[in-house]
């Protein structure tokens, strides 16, 4: 079994701050893990995606994540927000080796404060 | 744009009504997801095909069913509708067999309201 936990439904920060959204898995698997990211009454979108290899993953629009296998977490981070990241993100993971069954986290709305 | 389309984008109906929700995947992909978003529950995977086949089963009610045609579109018959499943439904489709890393591109959902 695998789960998701995103700590802080939402987060505020100043625009220019660092954003930091954080995420915590459980799998009894080796894990892929993935971000993605809702605009307003949009579908989700793949942000960045860690399968294996180095784990320090980057992503589009200067997101990056970093997989820490000792922590069981895997936190987004840019190191300087924008208005437009204004969003919904979701952390999610599935079991490496098997088919598509992707857990979703709840989500973690992020406002940008100008 | 994802390349996945979802028809209609609003629904509202009543208790006891039945829908019929539809997704047309992004052209070439053969995998059809549907997810089920609410507040309460988060983002809940529902059920997945593959050409034409089931290939995964999430948390789907017994009253909700769904299928893949032969042109790799897919709908989502919910039935005896209940207040509890107002929620947003989205799908998604893949290129593959839906193997763990695939990329999965994301419609903007169906929001439907059940009154």
């Amino acid at each position: 079994a695998q789960s998701v936990t995103q700590l802080g439904s939402h987060v505020s920060v100043s625009e220019g701050a660092l954003v930091l959204l954080r995420c915590n898995y459980s799998s009894s698997v080796p894990p892929y893990l993935f971000w993605y990211v809702q605009y307003p009454n949009q579908g989700l979108q793949l942000l960045l995606k860690y399968t294996t290899g180095a784990t320090l993953v980057k992503g589009i629009n200067g997101f990056e994540a970093e997989f820490k296998k000792s922590e069981t977490s895997f936190h987004l981070t840019k190191p300087s927000a924008h208005m437009s990241d204004a969003a919904e993100y979701f952390c999610a993971v599935s079991a490496s080796g098997g088919y598509q069954k992707v857990t979703f986290g709840t989500g973690t709305k992020l406002q940008v404060i100008p | 744009d994802s390349g996945v389309t979802q028809t209609p984008k609003h629904l509202i109906t009543a208790t006891g009504q039945r829908v019929t929700l539809r997704c047309s995947p992004r052209s070439g992909d053969l995998s059809v997801y549907w997810y089920q978003q609410s507040l309460d529950q988060g983002l809940q995977f529902l059920i997945q095909y593959y050409n034409g086949e089931e290939r995964a089963k999430g948390n789907i009610l017994e009253r909700f069913s769904a299928q893949q045609f032969p042109d790799l579109h897919s709908e989502l018959n919910l039935s005896s509708l209940e207040l509890g499943d107002s929620a947003l439904y989205f799908c998604a489709s893949s290129e593959g067999q839906g193997v763990a890393n695939e990329k999965l591109f994301f419609g903007s959902g169906t929001q439907l309201s059940v009154l």
